[in-house]
């Protein structure tokens, strides 16, 4: 049972226009979700996190929406450039009960077109 | 350079040797954690640490994996009696928990790629 979905394997956009990757959970004891980015034979590169107390957190061009009702997050990359183009994982993790392990989905592959 | 870093990035073996690898976290990281990343998949929880106190292993983890921090500082992840199925990426991490810190977020090495022949 995989707890976290990305259930777009890939996405194409044209530079300079917006790029919107979704994120769905089941486990309602997570609390605290994270972006990463990753590029070939690296390690994943954390972008931006939010706790389940807020609904929108952003920092530069990267927003991250939580929507706890319906159990989705989304991450906003406006305006989306080349060096963009990367794999984004979503992930969650329970920290209310001293979890420690982060829960990822499978990613989605991003390609931004010059 | 104060990232996490990881030895060594890559390694081959035959089928049925041992194999270590190292994780090195940020200096100021209490926690550590071991993710194996395979192809088309997100990171798989493996095990983490805080301080030198193993605090919880995946099902994963057979008992042909063990990992430790004995000084609390580096790690280490053997793998015994390796299998093919063992090839994956290994991924370290590290995070600062605790205190005034309300979020848990982990930065993660550059990987250790197995390769099992």
């Amino acid at each position: 049972d995989q707890q976290v979905k990305q259930n777009s394997p890939s996405l194409s956009v044209q530079e300079g226009r917006i790029s919107i990757l979704n994120c769905d959970y089941t486990n309602s004891m997570f609390d605290y979700f994270l972006w990463y980015k990753k590029y070939p034979a690296e390690g994943p590169t954390f972008l931006i996190s939010i706790s389940s107390i807020k609904d929108k957190n952003e920092d530069g061009r990267f927003t991250v929406f939580l929507n706890k009702s319906a159990k989705h997050l989304s991450l906003h990359i406006v305006p989306s450039q080349p060096g963009d183009s990367a794999v984004y994982f979503c992930a969650a993790s329970a920290l209310r009960t001293n979890a420690g392990k982060s829960t990822f989905g499978d990613g989605t592959t991003l390609t931004v077109k010059p | 350079d104060t990232g996490v870093s990881q030895n060594p990035r890559h390694k081959i073996t035959k089928r049925g040797q041992n194999v270590t690898f190292r994780c090195d976290p940020i200096s100021e990281h209490n926690r550590l954690y071991w993710y194996r990343q395979t192809l088309g998949q997100g990171p798989e929880f493996l095990t983490y640490f805080q301080n030198e106190a193993q605090l919880e292993k995946s099902r994963l983890l057979s008992d042909r994996f063990s990992a430790e921090r004995p000084k609390g500082s580096f790690s280490t992840l053997e793998i015994q009696r390796t299998e093919q199925g063992d090839s994956a990426m290994y991924l370290c991490a590290s995070s600062s928990f605790g205190g005034r810190a309300s979020t848990d977020t982990q930065y993660f090495g550059p990987g250790t790629r197995l390769t099992v022949l």
